[in-house]
């Protein structure tokens, strides 16, 4: 069987600080995904990438960036981090058209 | 627009009862893929069952199954002999494939809280 797995598993970071966020999977899954999750919320896409190399943007990538140098690795980048922010940004990958599996999250808080 | 609704924030019900949780959907696809997950209170989400668009049969997997009405854009998930770890909250996702584009749309999901 295979993981996703996330790094960090929280992360506190000051407010105007970059800082990045990573995602390995060992599936060999084409396509991964970055969602946030605010508290008691749904899951809103940041970005995907359907192959090495591509990007895409969801409804939330304004404040991010994205990097998928590998087809094994999926990074986020938070430009610029927000006072008091508090998420949990999810990981996700697919093979073909199977369903989407998920990593455990990263928790951000910014002081 | 919201492309993937559910209506329903919370529902409680007793141990053992069966629950259907709503879920309805925006598309122009003729082809696309409709999942339900359960995000548990560690915060894991795990995926338990689908329904392809083309698929006239309704999925069923153990004590999960789906109520796909096509015309209605609507694909609910009815949970049977509910137990204690079903408590969770409960997603609907879509995945649209459309030219240069691949989204997994999530609602915001139903809490599910099974009383003794």
């Amino acid at each position: 069987g295979g993981i996703i797995t996330q790094t960090p598993k929280f992360l506190i970071g000051q407010e105007g600080q970059k800082l990045t966020l990573k995602c390995q999977q060992n599936f060999n899954h084409d396509t991964m995904y970055w969602y946030r999750q605010d508290s008691g919320k749904g899951l809103r896409l940041i970005y995907y990438s359907i192959t090495e190399n591509d990007l895409q943007k969801g409804d939330l990538s304004e404040g991010y960036d994205a990097s998928r140098e590998k087809k094994s690795s999926f990074s986020l980048t938070v430009t610029s981090a927000q006072k008091n922010e508090m998420a949990v940004f999810l990981c996700a990958s697919r093979r073909l058209n199977q369903a989407p599996l998920f990593g455990e999250g990263t928790r951000l808080s910014v002081l | 627009a919201q492309k993937v609704t559910q209506t329903q924030t919370s529902i409680s019900v007793v141990e053992k009862t069966t629950v259907t949780m709503d879920c309805v959907y925006e598309t122009r696809d003729s082809s696309y893929f409709l999942f339900w997950y359960k995000q548990t209170a560690s915060g894991e989400i795990v995926f338990l069952i689908r329904q392809d668009s083309y698929k006239k049969e309704n999925a069923t997997v153990g004590h999960y199954s789906l109520n796909f009405q096509k015309p209605k854009s609507s694909i609910g998930l009815i949970i049977t002999a509910t137990q204690i770890e079903d408590s969770a909250v409960y997603f609907c996702a879509m995945r649209e494939v459309t030219e240069g584009a691949d989204r997994l749309t999530f609602g915001k999901g139903t809490q599910l809280i099974i009383q003794p």
